[in-house]
Parts: structure tokens; C-alpha cells; sequence
């Protein structure tokens, strides 16, 4: 079974560009998430799909970030224009939802997108 | 949310049975512990997840004492390519109908050696 794949695993932009990540789940997985480390910093929570709406973007930090999930499959994050705060590593998550053999919920992530921007 | 404290670091010699403590004093009645295992350039891979005792996997164990404080990862017989960073999540199993919304911290950097 293909795990949790993200396109590109590196991008490198220069400020006021845009760039789009793109995260494809685990076939059949509701739950997508995205998560983002900004160097020396935590992962943090950006925001959760369950199938194409958006569950929660209390994670998301300004209005130059879109995520997208049209259709319920694969996802994508756009941020434009970017600033050089937004260098790091972007990671995304499935999961199962309850009732669907999950008695509790397994993260699966991907190896993420490291995003530099110059 | 829970927040959790861990170990910053620990090294460990192959062969050697590592144990890594997390401190939740504030767990909820309906949360439950979860640790994670990331390798560099790679996302967090689930490594186990228990509410109360002993749980075990083919990978690790988990302690977690009656008062759900703290909770212990035993990783038997480590070797080189165990050297990771570990995550201790506490959360509700289901969190506004999932898990995702974690806080993950600074975890544990493990280091083995020869």
C-alpha cells in the first residue's frame, strides 16, 4: 500500500513567489492534515480535511496560505506571495476515520516538502 | 490539550534497553498517549499508543501508572537505527473527530552508538 506522498520534497523560491505543495493520502483515508516545522521551532498544526471540508484551519497563520482539497483525495497548499518566514519543512498527515476499523486514530505522515524562500 | 516534558537528548549503546519518560500532569480523563518516531528528512511514523498499564508492540512498550502522569517508552535492544527523535502526544483519540490536532514539542533526541 502507497503511503502518504508530497510533491515537491524541495522547493526553493525567492520572496513574493508562489508555491504550491501538494499532499496525496493514503487511498481511502478521510482525515488529512498539515503540519509545518519552521527551523529550530516545534511541528505545528496547520489545519485538518475530513474528505473535502476543512475541519479546523485554526493553525493556519496569515491569509497568504490556501489549502485546497477538491474532491475529497489529494490536497494542496498554496502560499502567495511567500515571505521568508515561511522557509521549513510542511508535512502532511491521514488517517482513518472512526468507525472505519479504527478504534483510535494512526497519523500517517509524509516525508515532506522542505520549502526554502530566498 | 495536554502539554507534555521530555528529555531533550539521550544516548544509548546498541544492544541496550532505552527507556524514555514523558511527564503529562495535566492529562485528561478521555486523553490518550501516543509516541511518534521521526528519522531526519522523513514525517513522524506512529510508534504506539495506550490509555492505562502496559501496552506492546513489536516495536516498543509503554508504561503508564495508574495516575496517568507520566508514561515510559521502552525500546528493547536498540540498535543504530533507532537513532531518532521521539514524540510524547497526549490527546483525545478522537479530537473534534480526530487526533491531528497535536502539539508535538521538542521531543527526545535518542542517539545509539557502536
Amino acid at each position: 500500500e502507497a503511503g502518504v506522498t508530497q510533491f515537491p520534497s524541495h522547493s526553493v523560491i525567492e520572496k513574493g513567489q508562489t508555491v504550491t505543495l501538494r499532499c496525496d493520502p493514503i487511498s481511502g483515508h478521510d482525515n488529512l492534515y498539515w503540519y509545518r516545522r519552521v527551523m529550530g521551532k516545534e511541528i505545528k498544526f496547520l489545519l485538518h480535511f475530513v474528505k473535502e471540508s476543512k475541519q479546523d484551519e485554526s493553525g493556519m497563520p496569515n491569509n497568504r496560505f490556501l489549502a485546497e482539497r477538491t474532491g475529497g483525495t489529494y490536497s494542496t497548499l498554496k502560499v502567495q506571495p511567500a515571505e521568508l518566514e515561511d522557509s521549513g519543512v510542511y508535512f502532511c498527515a491521514s488517517s482513518q476515520r472512526p468507525g472505519q476499523g479504527a478504534t483510535n486514530e494512526k497519523l500517517f505522515f509524509g516525508s515532506g516538502t522542505q520549502l526554502s524562500v530566498l | 490539550l495536554a502539554k507534555t516534558t521530555q528529555p531533550i537528548s539521550m544516548d544509548s549503546y546498541e544492544g541496550q534497553e532505552v527507556n524514555i519518560t514523558c511527564s503529562h500532569n495535566n492529562i485528561a480523563t478521555n486523553d490518550y498517549i501516543t509516541w511518534y518516531q521521526q528519522f531526519p528528512s522523513q514525517g513522524p511514523r506512529f510508534i504506539i499508543q495506550g490509555y492505562k498499564t502496559k501496552v506492546t508492540n513489536e516495536v516498543a512498550s509503554l508504561f503508564i501508572p495508574a495516575d496517568r502522569k507520566s508514561s515510559t517508552l521502552s525500546l528493547p535492544r536498540v540498535s543504530l537505527s533507532d537513532t531518532a527523535v521521539y514524540y510524547c502526544l497526549v490527546g483525545p483519540a478522537f479530537y473534534g473527530g480526530s487526533q491531528g490536532n497535536l502539539i508535538f514539542g521538542k521531543g527526545t533526541k535518542l542517539s545509539v552508538k557502536p
